[in-house]
């Protein structure tokens, strides 16, 4: 199982608020590193799938960056939203070999809420 | 969005009974997994398939199995259902292929399932 760990568990920031969390992973056997956000009463959805080192990806005011040698993630969200509000999931993949490949397993996730 | 379903979306079910879930997907995804929704756990993983008739147990297997007879079916049955079986479950696909971990998983409605 991957030890992945999501800080901080929830953040409360006022609309216009900038505002950036973690995921952190084991470096080994990495593969890829998904962001998910999670809006309450919905399905997650997927944000970003970022594979090599250095990688950056950028979806309207939300962005994130990947450190594969040492293991983690940052999601930026620029601006923050009252529509911003969820919960925001990241999830490593191992190619470790075997049945691991194709495991998908999530961290405890950041709950973000925004306050107009 | 991706052609995923999810039956029942609620169900309400009594100790002791068995209880499936069903997951069904119209886009020939190779990986499919199930999950339940815990608060303070994020999305937790029950089990996932990566073909037909081969399936892995996840983080919170116990109580669960599952079972994977042809490629759009994935069925969760809880044995013999408990209060603390008591969630929301989530199904979700992922593609297959070189590309398979790069890929993002889609996410069915969920089913909220309660255990009296």
């Amino acid at each position: 199982i991957l030890n992945v760990e999501q800080s901080p568990q929830s953040l409360h920031v006022q609309e216009g608020d900038s505002t950036n969390f973690t995921c952190s992973f084991p470096s080994s056997n990495f593969y890829a590193l998904h962001w998910y956000r999670w809006e309450t009463a919905k399905s997650p959805e997927a944000l970003f799938v970022m594979t090599l080192n250095g990688d950056e990806k950028k979806k309207g005011r939300i962005s994130a960056t990947l450190n594969t040698k040492e293991g983690y993630s940052y999601l930026y969200i620029k601006g923050s939203q009252p529509e911003d509000s969820a919960t925001y999931l990241c999830a490593p993949r191992s190619n470790a070999g075997g049945t691991s490949y194709g495991k998908l397993t999530f961290g405890q996730g950041t709950i973000l809420t925004v306050h107009p | 969005d991706a052609g995923i379903t999810q039956s029942p979306r609620h169900k309400v079910t009594e100790t002791g009974t068995p209880v499936t879930l069903r997951c069904h997907q119209t886009e020939n995804h190779r990986y499919m997994y199930w999950y339940r929704q815990d608060p303070g756990h994020g999305l937790r993983l029950i089990h996932y398939s990566y073909g037909v008739k081969d399936t892995d147990k996840g983080e919170v297997s116990d109580g669960y199995s599952v079972s994977r007879s042809k490629t759009e079916d994935f069925l969760l049955t809880l044995e013999s259902a408990t209060s603390s079986q008591t969630s929301v479950y989530f199904c979700a696909i992922s593609e297959s292929g070189a590309g398979g971990a790069n890929t993002e998983a889609f996410f069915g409605q969920g089913t909220r399932l309660t255990v009296v």
